[in-house]
This record gives structure tokens, sequence and C-alpha cells, in this order.
């Protein structure tokens, strides 16, 4: 079991849908992340927050929209996906600068 | 650009046969390394990470690691693997401090009872 908990585990949305994933931690972590996964491929970063602040954004497109509301929790927000957004989508918690803690994921089909 | 690298994409072993899995980094001054394991169906866990000290690194499952900086390497071992190794294996590393860590593309590996 993973301390990172992601809500909803299976997510199907139309692309003109407007959904979001959720991500929980209380491990006291500072830094908190979301990462793609497609298929067989490594997880690819989109964006990492550091104190509350959105810190990094990998040229992530603004269908996409990161918030993180405390220290605890992360969400992403979907809009106007495409069907090649389908992946897996993996939240991940650390202190700053040292290893990450992933949860199980939130596998996202968009139609 | 910083990254790492996995050469190897699929292995298979039989049974207690010993297990190494390259990784390469391209990391210009002091980096930090990990290795992480996505058991089928499960979320990716830590195996072991170098940040500095020691470059023989033990972690979880018996596994291990060694830092060869003269190599740029970052390999993983195990003497004896087990059919509950079965797994995608990835290489991570980062610059230290930073919070932008890359994977490599990740090496599957079957072990044959």
């Amino acid at each position: 079991d993973t301390e990172v908990t992601q809500t909803p585990k299976h997510l199907v949305m139309g692309m003109t849908n407007k959904k979001s994933l959720k991500c929980e931690q209380h491990m006291g972590h500072r830094a908190m992340y979301w990462y793609k996964q497609k298929a067989k491929k490594p997880p690819e970063l989109m964006f990492v927050y550091s104190y509350e602040k959105l810190s990094i954004n990998e040229s992530v497109p603004s269908r996409f929209s990161p918030e993180c509301p405390n220290s605890s929790l992360l969400n992403l927000h979907l809009h106007a996906l495409q069907p090649e957004d389908s992946a897996l989508y993996l939240c991940a918690s650390s202190q700053v600068g040292w290893e990450l803690f992933f949860g199980e994921g939130s596998r996202l089909t968009v139609l | 650009a910083q990254s790492v690298s996995q050469h190897n994409h699929h292995v298979i072993l039989s049974e207690a046969a010993s297990l190494e899995l390259g990784c390469n980094y391209s990391y210009g001054g002091t980096v930090n390394l990990f290795w992480y394991v996505q058991y089928p169906g499960q979320h990716l866990q830590l195996l072991l990470k170098y940040f500095s000290g020691d470059p023989l690194v033990k972690g979880i499952k018996g596994f291990e690691a060694e830092f060869i900086k003269s190599k740029f390497s970052f390999n993983l071992r195990k003497p004896s693997v087990q059919w509950s190794d079965t797994a995608e294996y990835f290489c991570a590393g980062r610059a230290p401090g930073a919070n932008n860590l890359f994977f490599g593309t990740g090496t599957r590996l079957t072990v044959i009872p």
C-alpha cells in the first residue's frame, strides 16, 4: 500500500467534459508532483508544486490545470481533453529534495 | 541535457540467476540517482537511492547498486532473482535539491520459474 492516495482510480470522460483528479498525502511532504505514464513507457513529469507554489510546468497543454489547495492536497483539473491524453496519471510527494513516494495512479480514458 | 538512459529494454532470466540492469546518466555535476520498481498493476516503489558517500548502495528486497562516477553508471544488481522480481525497473536522476526527477525508459524483467 502507498501513503499517497489518488482518486478516482479509473475515469472515463468525453472530450467536452470537465473532470478532476485528486491526490492526498499525510506524510508532511512539501513537494507534490503530477506525472503522466503511457503503457510500457516511463513516467513523464508534468507539474511540480513546492511549498504549495507551482515550481515546474513541463510545457503541459492548458487543458491540464493543476491546483494545490494546501500542503496535503493536489488536484489536476481536466477540460477538453483529447483521446491521446488517455494514460495513467501518477501523483507523488516528497520532502523537498528527497525521494518521491508515488500513488497508485488514476487511469484516464478519453473518448 | 540532463538525462538517464537504460539500454536493456527486456531481460529474461531463470530463477536464481544473477541480475545486472544498466543505467547511465549524463549530468555534468553531482547527481542524485534512484532505482524504482513497478510490479504489475502496482505503484512505483523506491528500491534504493544514491545521494553521496559510499558508492555501493543497498536497497530493499536484496537489491544493490553501485555508483561509478568515471563510467557515469548506476547499475542495479541482485545475486539471485526470484519469480516475484518480475516487474518494470526504472532508473531516475536529478540534480541535488532539484524537484525535476526524470526517468529512464525502463527495463522489463521477466523471471521464469
